[in-house]
Order: C-alpha cells, then structure tokens, then sequence
C-alpha cells in the first residue's frame, strides 16, 4: 500500500520554541492530508485537514495560528507548533487518502508513524 | 457526525477468532464503515472498510447488520501481534474527514 512518511519520531523542545513537523507521501500524490493529535490513551483527535495549494482547514477548537499547516506540494505537508508549551505536548500524526480511492470504494486512511512531541 | 460505540476493552486467547462489535445506530445512507487498528507508539494501520455487504481480506472480515446500525470486525485466528486498539470509524466516503471514537483496546493472551 501507500507508505506515508512522518518526520521526526520524536523532538525535544524548550517552552516557546516552534518545532515544525514533516509528513511526505513517498510513492504518491496526495492532495488531502489530515493531521491528528493524540494524549497518552486517548483516542486521536482530528485538527485540521490541509489541502495542497489552498488553506487548512481547522477543527473547531483549534488555534490555527498555533498549529501552522503549509502544505505547499503534492508529497509534503508540514505541521509547525508556534511558541509551544507544555500542554502541547502530545503525539502527532499525519495521514493522506489512498491514492487509488478515484472512486467511493476505496477512500481510506494510510497514516504516518506518528511524532512524539515533548515541550519542557 | 455520526458515532460509534465500542467496548472498552477485550480479551482473546491466541489462535481463537476475536468479534470485535461496533454500535452505530445514527449512520446514514452513504455512511461507510471502516475500521482501523493502532499498536502502541504507531499511527493507525487500515484493516478494512465496507458499505452494505460483508467483506473479506488478507487481514479480517467485516460483517455489517442488515439494517447497517452495528457491525462486527472479525479476525478469524488471534495472534499477539494483533493487540491493538481497534477503531470503527464512520465515513461519508470520498472527500470526508474520519473521526476517530474511543476504540476497543484488545489484549490477547498466549
């Protein structure tokens, strides 16, 4: 299947600092990724969906000037935590549609291996 | 959107099939119902995903109710690699977002 690839695995952050994370899909094009957030067992929480070329859109709740999506090419979208605390920290995740989902049977989700975020 | 309900947690012994039950008793007409798996530190793994019939693949079978309000994922021999948290997850199909509900955390035991 698609591979989606999240990079870093895991950053350490000083409190105020940005940190900014990666998310290339590496044997397709995806137009559509998300972007999720995860505290220690919960379940994932969608933050916003990033389009390329267009602005993200945002889940309700969700500071977009915080959360800065860019997603300027087919294969790369970038999530970058603005002057992150502590309360940011948590696990990010990124994911993108099946390529091959041209048609209603196949949309589903490959997802990245995740970004543990920790802000001291 | 519309919600899913699963149990919390369960148990399977290994090499036993597993019926993992997932309530969506508000789902509408063009809603499909997917469900995705998550092992710890990991992003979420595709298991498999259908409409109105039963599925089958490499990995489980999907066994959908006539009236679509419940499904059951099925994994037909368990094995430790298969403890995960499972999610059900609603979908309108292409262009829609997946939110994810609580999930059922299963634990298999050797």
């Amino acid at each position: 299947g698609a591979v989606v690839s999240q990079h870093p695995s895991w950053v350490i952050c000083k409190s105020g600092t940005s940190v900014k994370i990666e998310c290339r899909s590496l044997d397709f094009q995806a137009t559509t990724m998300f972007w999720y957030r995860q505290f220690p067992k919960q379940s994932l929480m969608l933050m916003a969906t990033s389009n390329e070329g267009s602005k993200a859109t945002y889940e309700q709740g969700v500071e977009k000037d915080k959360f800065l999506i860019n997603h300027a090419s087919l294969t790369l979208s970038t999530l970058t935590v603005t002057s992150a605390h502590p309360e940011d920290s948590s696990f990010y995740i990124c994911s993108a549609r099946d390529p091959a989902g041209e048609g209603w049977t196949n949309e589903k989700l490959f997802f990245g291996s995740g970004t543990q975020l920790s802000v001291l | 959107d519309a919600k899913t309900t699963q149990p919390n947690s369960m148990e399977s012994n290994e090499e036993e099939p597993v019926h993992l039950p997932c309530n969506h008793s508000t789902i509408s007409g063009t809603d499909y119902i997917h469900w995705y798996r998550q092992l710890p530190s990991q992003g979420p793994e595709y298991v498999i995903h259908g409409l109105t019939s039963n599925v089958n693949n490499r990995m489980a079978s999907l066994a959908i109710a006539e009236d679509r309000k419940s499904s059951t994922l099925i994994l037909h021999r368990a094995t430790l690699r298969d403890a995960a948290v499972y999610y059900c997850i609603l979908s309108l199909g292409r262009g829609n977002q997946f939110y994810f509900g609580t999930g059922t955390s299963l634990t298999v035991i050797p």
